[in-house]
């Protein structure tokens, strides 16, 4: 299957900056891209899906002038944690979508835990 | 409103039986329906999927069941391995890349 890097795999920042987290498809280019949440014991919440090139689409709720997305290329997305606090601590995955030849895949990598002071 | 539900929050099952873990969806427009594996500190793992066409798909020992007219799929494990342990993910789509997952079953499988 296809393989998905994000970087760094955990984080410890100070309430109040900023923490940019890198994802990228290593083996196939990636045309949309998901970042996904995760608090301790719950579901996997879609935060926002971009597309390459173009801005990126919020679920309802995110605010998306805290949580800035880029997509700039086909293996990159990057997701900045702006102003942060700690309610924002969470484990936060990234996924790509990609041709793959199976119906709307989804690569995920293997997340990244931040942790706000 | 979730539209995908794990309604059993843990299941534990002893070595070399079945597991079966349920998900419910509400969404008819859903024609895509996948299983993923979790480990805690890491991305989900792809198990296996099955397309609204079919209502049964099977790759070793695990299967999975789609019930179209009860909004209902279920995924079969058998034999079931202590390596099995960890929390179980369904998610479904509808037509595009974007996935809904459901809340998780925390499978526990006893030696």
């Amino acid at each position: 299957g296809a393989v998905v890097s994000q970087h760094p795999s955990w984080v410890i920042c100070k309430s109040g900056t900023s923490v940019k987290i890198e994802c990228r498809s290593l083996d196939f280019q990636a045309t949309t891209m998901f970042w996904y949440r995760q608090f301790p014991k719950q579901s996997l919440m879609l935060m926002a899906t971009s597309n390459e090139g173009s801005k990126a689409t919020y679920e309802q709720g995110v605010e998306k002038d805290k949580f800035l997305i880029n997509h700039a290329s086909l293996t990159l997305s990057t997701l900045t944690v702006t102003s942060a606090h700690p309610e924002d601590s969470s484990f936060y995955i990234c996924s790509a979508g990609g041709t793959s030849g199976r119906y709307n895949e989804q690569f995920f990598g293997p997340g990244t835990r931040l942790t706000v002071l | 409103d979730q539209q995908v539900k794990q309604n059993s929050p843990s299941l534990s099952v002893q070595e070399g039986r079945i597991s079966i873990l349920n998900c419910d969806y509400t969404n008819s427009m859903f024609d895509y329906f996948l299983w993923y594996k979790k480990y805690p500190a890491e991305g989900p793992t792809f198990l296996i999927s099955i397309s609204s066409i079919k209502d049964k798909n099977e790759d070793g020992r695990f299967t999975v069941f789609l019930n179209k007219s009860a909004k209902h799929l279920s995924l079969h494990i058998v034999p079931s391995q202590p390596g099995d342990s960890a929390v179980y993910f369904c998610a479904a789509s509808s037509g595009t890349y974007k996935y809904i997952f459901g809340t998780g079953t925390r499978l526990k499988v006893l030696a």
